[in-house]
């Protein structure tokens, strides 16, 4: 049983697609997240939704669009992709307690973008 | 801002040797600190955790202590397996609901 699953694991493409990304999580967290890896494995958080609604949109190009159709799904979808787009992204969620910031991540495997 | 430092990578040891691995933090407030480990081809996962000063995280034989007047969390394991081959990140989580993470250090160790 996958707490939390991606797909594609693996996503090769050419400039200029539109791709999507799809995430589940089947552990009841509220709280989504989509992070991008970059080829020195430094993490990046991009988008943050609690129950469906954004919470963290860092500085990401516009072509990034985060869609949750409800909190148990977060998907990635990305326009005119471009070669600096290649990466690793991954998908976590988080139960998030009120005044509580301990709360334990649980990332998916990843889904590695290869723009050519 | 928030933000966390760890040393460089890529460290490389041999079975059996002492590890450490420095992190320290910039922070606003009390944030809970965070080591996760990323295996070969997988996601990351939570390999311990302290929620306030002087707290002592650990498991499968890694500790990290909360040290406040040092903002540190630094990693350490008295005798490394080659199992123990990962990326390694330190992490804080404060009250603007993100996970910040430094720029991991990988591990190498050796039969």
């Amino acid at each position: 049983d996958t707490a939390v699953s991606q797909t594609p694991k693996y996503l090769v493409t050419q400039m200029g697609n539109d791709k999507s990304i799809k995430c589940e999580q089947n552990l009841g967290h509220d709280t989504m997240y989509w992070y991008k890896q970059d080829s020195k494995k430094f993490l990046k958080i991009m988008f943050s939704y609690n129950n469906k609604e954004l919470i963290i949109n860092e500085t990401v190009p516009n072509r990034f669009s985060p869609k949750s159709p409800d909190k148990a799904h977060l998907n990635l979808h990305i326009n005119s992709l471009e070669l600096g787009d290649s990466a690793v992204y991954f998908c976590a969620s988080s139960q998030e307690l009120t005044g509580v910031y301990n709360t334990e991540a649980f990332f998916g495997q990843g889904t590695r973008l290869t723009v050519v | 801002g928030n933000s966390v430092t760890q040393m460089e990578g890529p460290v490389t040891l041999s079975e059996e040797a002492f590890l450490t691995i420095n992190c320290t933090y910039t922070a606003t407030g009390y944030p809970s600190l965070f080591w996760y480990v990323q295996y070969p081809g997988e996601g990351l996962q939570l390999l311990l955790k302290a929620t306030k000063a002087d707290d002592k995280g650990s498991n499968k034989g890694f500790e990290a202590t909360y040290r406040k007047e040092t903002t540190s969390f630094h990693l350490e394991k008295g005798s490394v397996q080659v199992s123990d081959s990962a990326v390694y990140f330190c992490a804080l989580y404060n009250q603007g609901g993100k996970l910040i993470f430094g720029q991991g250090t990988e591990l190498s160790v050796k039969p």
